[in-house]
């Protein structure tokens, strides 16, 4: 099975600079990583995905890279603005389903 | 854009009754709708898939006699927690998937019901 981890909780970053958000997996076979954003009581909403054969994808401030050999995939924002404050995650959709798994989530919060 | 439209957005029952939470898909049609529930300060746990006309499946742990998924129309999902519990106690929310709709854009979520059993 797949499994998506996002091993820090949280991450605090100075308005203007980058913000870079880490997301590991444990199972090569899959089509899709996707990022969504959260806020609290509300549905998450979608930001950006990679596909398996890429190795990055770039819209506007966001920039998802693909790191296949380390199994890892990462979301950039630059720069960061306060209204980027929330919790972020990545999820995936195991290979050859419309499933889509969630990570653990990352909780970003950005100062003036 | 698709919009997800999920009913109510919090619910407070007591325990040993029963609650409906309603997801509806306001301008596509859902082929496929997803339930998922959050506890506090952790990820969404993906508890059935629901195809329109079929029976939900649940993914392994979830008691489908608990959570009933309908999924009669095109445009409708329900979730009805039985005989709920404290420990149900959650954040649930619905996403949908309509047809052609392409994976690399995921599913449109609702906005989540907060359910809190006393």
């Amino acid at each position: 099975d797949q499994q998506v981890k996002q091993n820090s909780p949280s991450l605090s970053v100075q308005e203007g600079r980058i913000s870079i958000l880490n997301c590991d997996y444990t199972n090569s076979m899959f089509d899709y990583f996707l990022w969504y954003k959260k806020y609290p009581a509300e549905g998450p909403t979608f930001l950006i995905s990679i596909s398996s054969i890429k190795d990055k994808n770039e819209d506007g401030r966001f920039t998802v890279f693909l790191n296949k050999s380390a199994k890892h995939l990462s979301l950039h924002i630059v720069p960061s603005q306060p209204g980027d404050s929330a919790v972020y995650f990545c999820a995936s959709y195991p290979y050859n389903t419309d499933k889509l798994i969630f990570g653990t989530g990352t909780r970003l919060q950005v100062f003036p | 854009g698709a919009v997800v439209s999920q009913h109510p957005s919090w619910v407070i029952c007591k325990s040993g009754t029963s609650v409906k939470i309603e997801c509806r898909s306001l301008d596509f049609q859902a082929t496929t709708m997803f339930w998922y529930r959050q506890f506090p300060k952790q990820s969404l746990m993906l508890m059935a898939t629901s195809n329109e006309g079929s029976k939900a499946t649940y993914e392994q742990g979830v008691e489908k006699d608990k959570f009933l998924i309908n999924h009669a129309s095109l445009t409708l999902s329900t979730l009805t927690v039985t005989s709920a519990h404290p420990e149900d106690s959650s954040f649930y929310i619905c996403s949908a998937r309509g047809p052609g709709q392409q994976k690399s854009y995921g599913y449109t979520f609702g906005s989540g019901t907060r359910l809190t059993v006393v």
